[in-house]
């Protein structure tokens, strides 16, 4: 089936210090997505995108996130600077668009701050 | 805001028997009630989603929707090993692209 690569699959990283997190979504899919997840816990949505632009944020996407697609490239979730409680599996997610589509998610990426 | 709740939270069965997994919602106003299936280290994939009240049946899996009781559940028939992980129910809202997420049953399947 379609598949979204994320890249990398662990990062483990200083607080304090940036991370970008990358998403290579299926290639005709309109809408993209950030989840957070931390071990044992619920999938929480942090942000949607579409055309360019963020649709819907949640209280969980703080200041210090930010997500853009330069030019159909990578979806890329920014996290600047990061905090310990930024650690979790960051899963990528697109579909083609609607509320009844399917929505298609990377593997993830844990990211780790120490 | 939307709640989901899931039971049981783990469900331990043999092999070839009959899986029944629960899902309730607070929002009556939701639309389409999704079944997604998580392996670990892997994302989740989804497998059956429902919008109408009833049943619907896709190869060995059942879903049965109540909105009355805001209440769903899956029934995996013929269980096998391989159906070992999280199942998650999630609820997508009309009133925007996200989806509500429950926390998930984690089922193992014994040979």
């Amino acid at each position: 089936g379609p598949k979204v690569l994320q890249i990398p699959s662990h990062q483990i990283i200083d607080m304090g210090q940036m991370v970008t997190l990358n998403c290579d979504p299926v290639s005709n899919h309109l809408y993209f997505y950030w989840y957070k997840q931390i071990l044992g816990q619920q999938m929480e949505f942090l942000v949607n995108f579409y055309n360019g632009k963020v649709m819907e944020k949640s209280k969980l996407f703080k200041d210090q996130f930010s997500v853009e697609r330069p030019d159909g490239s990578y979806f890329t979730l920014k996290i600047q600077p990061t905090a310990l409680e930024d650690s979790a599996v960051y899963f990528c997610a697109s579909h083609t668009g609607g509320f009844a589509e399917t929505l298609y998610f990377g593997s993830g990426t844990r990211l780790t701050v120490l | 805001q939307e709640k989901v709740q899931q039971s049981p939270e783990s469900l331990i069965v043999p092999e070839g028997a009959m899986v029944s997994l629960n899902c309730s919602f607070s929002d009556s106003a939701s639309q389409s009630i999704w079944w997604y299936q998580q392996h670990p280290g892997k994302g989740p994939k989804a497998l059956i989603s429902i919008f109408s009240n009833g049943n619907k049946k896709e190869g060995r899996l059942t879903v049965y929707l109540n909105r009355a009781s805001l209440h769903v559940s899956l029934h995996i028939k013929d269980s096998q090993p391989s159906d070992s992980a999280v199942y998650l129910c999630a609820v997508s809202m009309a009133s925007n692209y996200q989806l509500i997420w429950g926390s998930g049953t984690k089922l193992i399947i014994k040979p």
